[in-house]
């Protein structure tokens, strides 16, 4: 398994401007994703960031707008850039352990509302 | 390609009564099938998986599942309800290898009343 930690739990942000989440792994891990959680819905793939490689972002989502830093197996960072209304939402890092059987591991999540 | 269909978005059963949440999947290879619980304002926690072994899977708290081909189903049950089981259930397909990606369910919301 893999103990996730996030932070900020949640932050209140103003339009325009960008946000740093941050997630730690208590372990080494290759592979992280980063989830997207609109208000009760269910969950959106923005982007896999594997250590040693660029992230690789899903279909709606662009680095410009969603930069991420993997600078070690066990740390991730998502930014949010020049956040407006529609960016309010729950993000989720997650974890795969590399001997696992293809589960993921989820942090609390950042709960993001931009005014 | 992969997908997955909760059939209910909200289920309301009464404490101390059975719990079932219906879960489809599509899959063009042998999936692996996971249910996972978010309680309010938490992160998303692992209830049980599938990866081909046994087709009865028992999980956490407990909740089982059990994997059938031919119905290409994975419903999520429990004999007698608890409040605190009051939570978003989210059923999870993905594809061969470790290295594939995981597919969503939309959700189903377990309601537990007095």
């Amino acid at each position: 398994s893999a103990v996730i930690s996030q932070k900020p739990s949640r932050d209140i942000c103003q339009r325009g401007t960008s946000l740093t989440i941050q997630c730690q792994v208590d372990s080494q891990v290759t592979m992280m994703f980063w989830y997207r959680q609109q208000p009760g819905q269910s969950l959106t793939l923005i982007a896999t960031a594997n250590q040693g490689s660029e992230a690789t972002y899903e279909s709606g989502f662009v680095i410009d707008k969603f930069p991420i830093s993997r600078p070690n197996l066990t740390f991730s960072t998502l930014t949010v850039s020049n956040m407006s209304p529609e960016d309010s939402s729950i993000y989720l890092c997650s974890a795969k352990p590399d001997r696992g059987t293809g589960e993921l591991f989820f942090g609390e999540g950042s709960r993001l509302t931009v005014l | 390609a992969q997908s997955v269909t909760q059939l209910d978005s909200h289920v309301s059963v009464s404490e101390g009564t059975p719990v079932l949440l219906r879960c489809n999947y599509s899959s063009s290879y042998s999936p692996s099938l996971f249910w996972y619980v978010q309680h309010p304002n938490k992160g998303l926690q692992l209830l049980l998986k599938y990866t081909s072994a046994a087709t009865l899977v028992k999980g956490i708290n407990g909740f089982e599942a059990e994997f059938k081909k031919s119905e290409t189903s994975f419903h999520l049950t429990k004999p007698s309800a608890h409040m605190s089981d009051a939570a978003e259930y989210f059923c999870v397909v993905s594809g061969p290898g470790t290295a594939s990606k995981l597919t969503f369910g939309t959700g189903t919301r377990l309601q537990v009343t007095l």
